[in-house]
């Protein structure tokens, strides 16, 4: 089963309102990305959040991770429509090598004008 | 410009043709993977790489091979496609092999196999 979970799976909002997006994983993490698809597209780095660090901010964009619930949020202030995309969770595995990600399933986000 | 290019973008090919992706990055970064996107699947790692001549296997490697003979490429190998390898295929590179950083996407392959 995928290390990180999205919920919700689809998310309609309206220009200006806030969206948020929760990831849920199963292991213990060294850290945690976040991404956004354009439909068909490659995928954008968005923020990544350590395991030792709470909040992180980037614009209009705040990142949560609670690692005792083994959850974190991605939090869009003031969405426009050009945010309308699917956004996905993506966390190593905590092991010693580190070097596998894996993404959830992602969260699509539709901000409608 | 700092980027993963990938070819080709779109291919439509038939069962037991081989075939291969290639994919290039030009940031002189270590590490290299390869991911399919399938429909409520979100995306599966295929290979990584933590530099040259360094491979293994992710969570769906079979049918595929791959390999890192320079820094800068990684093609991803189909010996003989079959339809359930029709996907959308990222390929992506990181600057380091611990993933402690972002990353970087190239646009995609969207690959049929009849």
């Amino acid at each position: 089963s995928q290390q990180g979970e999205e919920d919700p799976q689809a998310l309609s909002i309206q220009e200006g309102e806030n969206a948020t997006m929760n990831c849920s994983y199963k292991t213990s993490i060294n850290n945690l990305q976040w991404y956004r698809q354009n439909s068909g597209r490659g995928l954008v780095h968005l923020i990544l959040i350590r395991s030792n660090e709470r909040e992180k901010h980037s614009g209009r964009l705040r990142v949560t991770l609670d690692t005792s619930k083994k959850s974190s949020s991605l939090l869009i202030t003031a969405s426009r429509a050009a945010d309308t995309a699917s956004y996905f969770c993506a966390t190593d595995r905590g092991e010693t090598s580190g070097s596998r990600l894996t993404f959830g399933e992602g969260t699509q986000l539709t901000v409608n004008p | 410009e700092a980027q993963v290019t990938q070819n080709p973008r779109y291919l439509i090919t038939v069962t037991g043709k081989k075939l291969t992706v290639t994919c290039s990055q030009n940031m002189n970064h270590e590490y290299m993977s390869w991911y399919r996107q399938d429909p409520g699947l979100g995306l599966r790692q295929i290979y990584y790489s933590m530099n040259v001549e360094v491979t293994d296997k992710g969570d769906v490697p079979e049918g595929y091979k791959v390999s890192r003979k320079e820094k800068r490429n990684f093609p991803l190998i189909l010996e003989s496609p079959s339809p359930n390898q029709t996907s959308l295929y990222f390929c992506a590179s990181s600057p380091d092999s611990f993933l402690a950083y972002e990353q970087y996407f190239g646009p995609g392959t969207r690959l049929t196999v009849t």
